[in-house]
Parts: C-alpha cells; sequence; structure tokens
C-alpha cells in the first residue's frame, strides 16, 4: 500500500525559503523509474506540477519555477524533500507530494494529503 | 508547454444525468492523459489513464475517450458522490499539465 505525507511550515514569510518534506511508504525510491513528484494548489485554483525525482536521481522542473526550486532525496529515510526560495504571497498554496505511475507514464496515482502554505509577513 | 484547456469549466447536473467534460490539448498528445476527480479540501484522485483505461476501483459509469488533442470524460449516471471537480492532465512531455478543471455541481 503506497503513502505519502508533506510535512514543513504553514506559514514563512515574503523572500524566505520553503522546505517542504514528503515521507513515503509502499515503494523505494531506489529503483530506476520510481519517483515523487509534487504538484500545487493555490485556493481556488488549478492545480500546478513543479518538480520530480527518481530512483536514477534523475530531476525534473517546472521550467518557469526551476531557478528557485531544488528537489532531493534521501531513500534509507524514505523521504523527499523540495525547497522553493524567494518566497512570494502568490506562492500560497496546498502543496501535494504524490507518487507517479513509471518514469515514462508521469501521471499521480496516489497523491497525499497535502499541506497548505501560506506566504504573509 | 502543451496548454490543457477544459470545457465547461462548471457544469450543474441532477443525479442520473449523463454529463460529459471535454479537454483539449494544444498539440498532440497520442492517448498521454489522464483524469482526476477533486472534492473540496481533499488530494486528486486518479480516475483515468492512457485516455481511457479506468482505476482500480473506479466505477464503470465512468469512461474516457479521444486521442491526439481532444478528449472526453464521460459520466454516464451523475451520482451524488461525483458531484466534485475534474481536471486533466497530459504525460506526453515535460513538464505535465493540467486544464484549470471542471466544477460539477448540483442542479
Amino acid at each position: 500500500q503506497i503513502t505519502l505525507k508533506e510535512s514543513g511550515p504553514t506559514l514563512v514569510k515574503p523572500t524566505q525559503t520553503l522546505t517542504l518534506t514528503c515521507t513515503f511508504s509502499g515503494f523505494s525510491l531506489s529503483t530506476s523509474g520510481v519517483g515523487v513528484g509534487w504538484i500545487r494548489q493555490p485556493p481556488g485554483k488549478a492545480l500546478e506540477w513543479l518538480a520530480v525525482i527518481y530512483g536514477d536521481d534523475d530531476k525534473r522542473y517546472s521550467p518557469s519555477l526551476k531557478s528557485r526550486l531544488t528537489i532531493t532525496k534521501d531513500t534509507s529515510r524514505n523521504q523527499v524533500v523540495l525547497t522553493m526560495t524567494n518566497m512570494d504571497p502568490v506562492d500560497s498554496a496546498t502543496y501535494f507530494c504524490a507518487h507517479p505511475y513509471s518514469g515514462n507514464a508521469f501521471f499521480f496515482d496516489y497523491w497525499g494529503q497535502g499541506t497548505l502554505v501560506t506566504v504573509s509577513s | 508547454d502543451i496548454q490543457m484547456t477544459q470545457s465547461p469549466s462548471s457544469l450543474s447536473a441532477s443525479v442520473g444525468d449523463r454529463v460529459t467534460i471535454t479537454c483539449r490539448a494544444s498539440q498532440g498528445i497520442s492517448f498521454w492523459l489522464a483524469w482526476y476527480q477533486q472534492k473540496p479540501e481533499k488530494a486528486p484522485k486518479s480516475l483515468i489513464y492512457a485516455a481511457s483505461n479506468l482505476q482500480n476501483g473506479v466505477p464503470s459509469r465512468f469512461s474516457g475517450s479521444g486521442s491526439g488533442t481532444d478528449f472526453t470524460l464521460t459520466i454516464s449516471s451523475l451520482q451524488p458522490e461525483d458531484f466534485a471537480t475534474y481536471y486533466c492532465q497530459q504525460y506526453n512531455s515535460y513538464p505535465p499539465t493540467f486544464g484549470q478543471g471542471t466544477k460539477v455541481e448540483i442542479k
């Protein structure tokens, strides 16, 4: 059974760096083609894909946010960490981590519950 | 990036109605399309992948079709638990992109 859960701060100040952790179970990130991705959703708005990392350490980023994002994995702890620099109020959103079906089929078949991040001074 | 456009943005329907939602890609994506259902304050739930394949456990009243640039999600007989927002997502190429969503409301 695959499960994922996000953790991190609920409130960050503008210009700060956001660090979110996804802790998962039911699969291993030491296998090529197995990955974890991040997607966000501003209140009342659509889903936006941010980044994904695979077991072979292949990383992909949203082109519009690439300069601000870093995704890393800790295979031994079953965790994936997303950092986003220079946070702005427009980055306020629910951030989800999710399991892509495979490296070649990057739709998301399992999702975490999401964590709401508010950017405000 | 491939743009995904859903229509309508919202619709009102009654229990038992047949509902169709359309998703159009800005360029051909073969059949690399997924559909999700999202209820308020919940994570999206994967319904369909590869345009027409139902995820395990998804009721058979849900179906998907299409290829290339035009896709549809159909609910053959709307049930009370189907009132939600539906999103399409292309995974033909990076970055994966989502439609803006279609909210299905109770008439």
